[in-house]
């Protein structure tokens, strides 16, 4: 059973557009939702990341937007530039009460952004 | 600071060998995981390590899996009897935190089993 399911599993952009990525969880007990960004042959370097005690978090040309009635959140990237043509993941995990933490990934999005 | 290291960063074996693959955490770190991503695919928990408490092995595939973590520093994953399905990249991550957010990768190891 797939707790993080992610969409779309690819996605092209213009330079200058928007790139819009979802996710979508189902273990309510998650408190935790980052998204990481990964080059290929590179580990995945964390990007931004959320608790839902919030609804949005802003970093620079990142956003993330956090729906938690809905159980989604998406990671939206203003202005994209070929240099973010990257693999995203988001993922989510459980980080109180003595709980190890380990993260759960969705399947990924190749983002790819033509000049 | 240095970041999280692993190695070797590839490694070829043949079927029914064993293999160990290192990684070296972010100095300080107490929390250590080991993930799998297979080509195409998100990355799914194998091992936690935290301090000097038992690992949680939850995620561990198979018995031919086992971990091993000194203190607070070095950790090794090994295969043994390696699987053509074993096939993947290795993946290590610290945390400076219990709960185990903040989570910084290294660049894994890429396993190839012919």
């Amino acid at each position: 059973q797939q707790q993080v399911k992610q969409s779309p599993q690819s996605l092209i952009v213009q330079k200058g557009g928007i790139s819009i990525i979802n996710c979508a969880y189902e273990n309510t007990a998650f408190d935790y939702f980052p998204w990481y960004q990964q080059f290929p042959g590179k580990g995945p370097a964390l990007l931004i990341a959320i608790r839902p005690d919030v609804s949005e978090k802003k970093e620079g040309r990142f956003t993330i937007s956090f729906n938690k009635s809905a159980k989604q959140f998406s990671l939206h990237i203003m202005d994209s530039q070929p240099g973010d043509s990257a693999t995203y993941f988001c993922a989510a995990s459980i980080s109180y009460g003595g709980s190890q933490g380990n993260l759960i990934f969705g399947k990924g999005t190749k983002l790819s952004v033509k000049p | 600071g240095a970041g999280v290291s692993q190695s070797p960063s590839n490694k070829v074996t043949e079927k029914g060998k064993d293999v160990e693959l290192r990684c070296d955490p972010i100095s300080g770190h107490t929390a250590l995981y080991w993930y799998r991503q297979r080509l195409g695919q998100g990355l799914e928990f194998l091992i936690y390590f935290q301090g000097n408490s038992a690992p949680d092995k939850s995620g561990l595939p198979s018995d031919r899996f086992s971990a091993e973590r000194t203190g607070e520093s070095v950790s090794t994953l090994t295969i043994q009897r390696t699987q053509q399905e074993d096939s993947a990249v290795y993946l290590c991550a610290s945390s400076s935190r219990t709960g185990g957010y903040e989570q910084y990768f290294g660049p894994g190891t890429r396993l190839t089993v012919t």
